[in-house]
């Protein structure tokens, strides 16, 4: 069965720091991966996907995440952080089988300050 | 299009209440999903339809939780009778979904925050 785990349920960075939230994958077939934000009292938002075309994926925002088979990793990262990326984060995979089922991660919240 | 569209948007209730939450998906989305959000238990996904038919219920707590579907813009999720524990946020969400190894994104709803007293 896959599985997503995110280290860190909280990250604090200051604005205009890397951002870096981590994701590990467990699947025993190649995975789709997905990175959402959820900003308070809102729905999650897709922020990029992979689905095994380019390693490197680029979603909005500025964030962008490299899927590492190697590592079974897929971490979420941003150059320069801004006080609006403050949200919860989660990294999901597709469940074997396919019919879009997703396992979400536990999220990560990410705290920006000045 | 307006988004996946969640009502209510926050419900208060009594312990062994009826609550009933709805659902309009995104025209053309042939899947729905409804999730529960809990700070102990993050995300879960409690169903899913494809063409309005329940594919997966697995995720459904006990049964007192249901769930229905019946047309292509419409899906409800009942408790009853409500406890405390039940207390959540309630995200709906809809995908086209291409198939067997469909990558097609969910979109979600605002949620709908219960709190059973």
């Amino acid at each position: 069965a896959q599985s997503v785990t995110q280290l860190g349920s909280h990250v604090s960075v200051s604005e205009g720091a890397l951002v870096l939230l981590r994701c590990n994958y467990s699947s025993s077939v190649p995975p789709y991966l997905f990175w959402y934000v959820q900003y308070p009292n809102q729905g999650l938002q897709l922020l990029l996907k992979y689905t095994s075309a380019a390693t490197l994926v680029k979603g909005i925002n500025g964030f962008e995440a490299e899927f590492k088979k190697s590592e079974t990793s897929f971490h979420l990262t941003k150059p320069s952080a801004h006080m609006s990326d403050a949200a919860e984060y989660f990294c999901a995979v597709t469940v074997s089988g396919g019919y879009n089922k997703l396992i979400f991660g536990a999220g990560t919240r990410l705290a920006v300050h000045p | 299009d307006a988004g996946v569209i969640q009502s209510p948007r926050h419900e208060v209730t009594e312990m062994g209440q009826e609550v009933t939450l709805r659902c309009k998906p995104i025209s053309g989305h042939d899947y729905l999903f409804w999730y529960r959000q809990t700070m102990m238990r993050g995300l879960e996904l409690l169903i899913y339809f494809n063409n309005n038919v329940p594919i997966d219920d697995s995720g459904m707590p006990e049964d007192r939780f249901s769930a229905k579907m019946p047309n292509a813009s419409f899906s409800t999720l009942k408790i009853q009778p409500s406890e405390p524990r039940d207390s959540a946020v309630y995200f709906c969400a809809s995908s086209r979904g291409l198939g067997a190894t469909s990558t097609d994104t969910q979109y979600f709803g605002p949620g709908t925050r219960l709190t059973v007293l």
